[in-house]
């Protein structure tokens, strides 16, 4: 069973750019949440989909936005990019079944120039 | 709000010597913990999730416990390859399965 994809591992951007991450679940898996992690705050949830639809957001400016589409990959944006946008961007891979685990993708590394 | 608070944040320990991790958690409505190992570079991966206080769950050389207000996740006879940090989060919203973490306690295993 193959695991959570995330493209591109790795991005260097400048500020004021915007950048588009990628995310593919598990075969099966209808839900995906986005989590942001810094050494200072640890992981932070910005959002979760569940088939095309946001079903909840976390504590974030509205520079940060996702969607997703019908086959359950996902997208999330960040517009206008500050220095404190560097992170490592991890998508979780809801289960539906068992004990409502979250898989974890290897993440997006992003360095903000 | 929901929060979540592990200590101690760093821990070494030579291997053979066990140990435990604490999670204390502040929550309205507990629907699950879920406890996670990270690997520098790697994403989190699962290893618990506890549900009720007095559930217990092991794996291999790592048990988690769960009481009302903290979780413990003990090492029994640790090698270095269970070097790793480990996060421990709550889920509390209903329907959604957003998980609230902790900052973590990195583990080293010395030889």
């Amino acid at each position: 069973k193959a695991g959570v994809t995330q493209t591109p591992r790795y991005l260097i951007k400048t500020r004021g750019q915007q950048v588009t991450l990628s995310c593919s679940p598990i075969s099966g898996h209808r839900s995906v949440s986005w989590y942001q992690q810094t050494p200072g705050q640890g992981l932070q949830f910005l959002f979760e989909y569940f088939s095309e639809t946001q079903r909840n957001k976390g504590n974030f400016p509205g520079r940060f936005s996702g969607r997703q589409f019908s086959n359950s990959r996902s997208e999330m944006n960040v517009s206008t990019l500050e220095l404190g946008d560097s992170a490592l961007y991890l998508c979780a891979s809801n289960s539906a079944s068992g004990e409502r685990e979250q898989f974890f993708g290897p993440g997006t590394r992003l360095t903000v120039l | 709000e929901d929060q979540v608070t592990q200590s101690p944040e760093a821990l070494r320990l030579q291997e053979g010597e066990s140990s435990s991790l604490n999670c204390s958690y502040t929550v309205s409505g507990l629907r699950g913990l879920f406890w996670y190992r990270q690997d520098p570079g790697k994403g989190p991966e699962f290893l618990f999730t506890l549900y009720s206080a007095g559930e217990e769950k092991e794996k291999e050389r790592l048990k988690a416990t769960l009481t009302k207000k903290e979780s413990f996740l003990h090492i029994t006879a640790p090698k270095p390859e269970d070097s790793a940090t480990y996060l421990c989060a709550v889920q509390a919203r209903p329907g959604s399965y957003q998980l609230t973490f902790g900052k973590g306690t990195k583990l080293s295993v010395i030889p």
